[in-house]
């Protein structure tokens, strides 16, 4: 199994492009969200995903929009890109909500930067 | 909204010292998971633990619940344990999965 996997690795935008971050998992899990870690922070939560047409908000969703369509994909759209938007961006997932181990596994992360 | 404070923010250890990393919550919880970010910012899952206790070799952990505290032991700490420790919680009044993590604990391993 690959895991959790994220790409790009890097991008650069310029303020008011659009772009989509890619999220695939192998594992069969249900679950999936991103969060985004700024520097000397935690990781904040931007969406969550519980199954293939479910999605809802974190604490951070503003700027931000995704979608479920099927178990394995779940990317991320920045609609309008702002240099507040400068983060790494990690996408993670887990076994069903009532699994008796619910574990995050996490992609590897995106570096985005907003000029 | 829950409150999730981990100490101590830094950590300094030579090779082969014990260290108890802490992480205190505010608010009841549903999950909680300790995680590491090397300093290649790979995050790995170490321990999945609303509650008791677990080890994984070298490492442990405790999460008492009620008192709304979980530890993190390392014991005879490797070069490879330096990065960040963070514990995240999944609040019940929150709804489903909605972790929340602290700002985490730094360690540094030095030869």
């Amino acid at each position: 199994n690959a895991g959790v996997t994220q790409t790009p690795k890097f991008q650069v935008l310029k303020t008011g492009q659009s772009m989509t971050l890619q999220c695939a998992q192998d594992m069969n899990h249900e679950y999936m969200s991103w969060y985004r870690q700024d520097p000397g922070m935690g990781l904040r939560l931007i969406h969550y995903s519980v199954g293939a047409g479910i999605t809802d908000q974190g604490e951070v969703p503003n700027g931000y929009n995704v979608s479920r369509s099927t178990t394995e994909d779940f990317p991320l759209r920045l609609l309008s890109a702002a240099p507040s938007q400068t983060s790494v961006y990690f996408c993670a997932s887990s076994p069903h909500i009532a699994a008796t181990n619910e574990k995050l596994f996490f992609g590897s992360g995106t570096q985005l930067s907003v000029l | 909204g829950i409150q999730v404070e981990q100490s101590p923010p830094d950590l300094i250890l030579q090779e082969g010292a014990n260290s108890t990393l802490r992480c205190n919550f505010s608010d009841s919880v549903n999950n909680l998971q300790w995680f590491h970010q090397n300093p290649w910012g790979q995050l790995i899952n170490l321990f999945y633990i609303p509650s008791g206790t677990k080890q994984n070799g070298r490492l442990s952990a405790t999460t008492v619940a009620t008192e709304r505290y979980s530890l993190l032991y390392i014991s005879s700490s490797q070069t490879t344990d330096s990065g960040v420790y963070f514990c995240a919680v999944d609040p019940p009044t929150s709804g489903t999965y909605k972790y929340i993590f602290g700002t985490g604990t730094r360690l540094k391993v030095l030869a």
